[in-house]
């Protein structure tokens, strides 16, 4: 069965980085675009990053445009979330999430993990 | 700018029917999505393509659409329905994607 498991959250100061990933199984991860989604503590869900099934094309919302760096190495059927010059704001559960083959929406979640950022 | 707007809250008895709307000037030509999150859970989807339901989503679970503006519908609401909803929905090349902000379904 399809399987998301998220890593790499914790506690980092203000102005630091963090680095997530996401491992997938129970399907042909190559052939699949990958998202990250957040969610702030007790807020709605916010869309972070998509990266298409080969790597090639990247799309960021604004607000962590030119901060976050998403990557993947099919190779190892892991997603990745480089996430720099962290603020308070970036305090939230992240979600990675597959993108269904054909439609646009998720259909596949992680349980997320958690980034605080505080100092 | 890509935005979808709901209401905070729908508050309904069991029983009754619950409709969760979702305004937006891009859903006129995009697909919506609906997912319902419980708390300490990642999301599950329970409308697709505006009108469809995935296979184990109950019947009581429907979409309509009409214009700007979507609409989950839960017909004899259960107080297992009570949850967060989100709209989604993607601009036509998928480099865009947005989620409403969600609307907090209370079962009375």
């Amino acid at each position: 069965q399809v399987q998301l498991v998220e890593s790499g959250g914790g506690v980092v100061q203000p102005g630091g980085s963090l680095r997530l990933a996401c491992v997938a199984s129970g399907f042909t991860f190559s052939t699949y675009g990958m998202h990250w989604v957040r969610q702030a503590p007790g807020k709605g869900l916010e869309w972070v990053t998509f990266v298409r099934f080969d790597g090639n094309d990247k799309y960021y919302a604004d607000s962590v445009k030119g901060r976050f760096i998403v990557s993947r190495d099919n190779s190892k059927n892991t997603l990745y979330l480089q996430m720099n010059s962290l603020r308070a704001e970036d305090t939230a559960i992240y979600y990675c999430a597959r993108r269904d083959a054909y439609l646009y929406y998720f259909d596949f979640w992680g349980q997320g993990t958690l980034v605080t950022v505080s100092s | 700018s890509f935005e979808l707007t709901q209401p905070p809250s729908v508050s309904v008895s069991p029983g009754q029917t619950a409709r969760i709307t979702c305004s937006g000037d891009a859903l006129s030509n995009q697909y919506t999505y609906w997912y319902q999150q419980k708390p300490g859970r990642a999301p599950v989807l329970v409308i697709y393509q505006d009108i469809e339901r995935p296979s184990g989503i109950p019947e009581r679970f429907s979409g309509s659409t009409s214009g700007t503006t979507v609409t989950l519908t839960i017909t004899g609401v259960q107080a297992e329905d009570e949850a967060d909803y989100y709209c989604q929905s993607a601009d036509s090349r998928a480099t865009l994607w947005v989620f409403g902000g969600g609307t907090k379904l209370t079962v009375l």
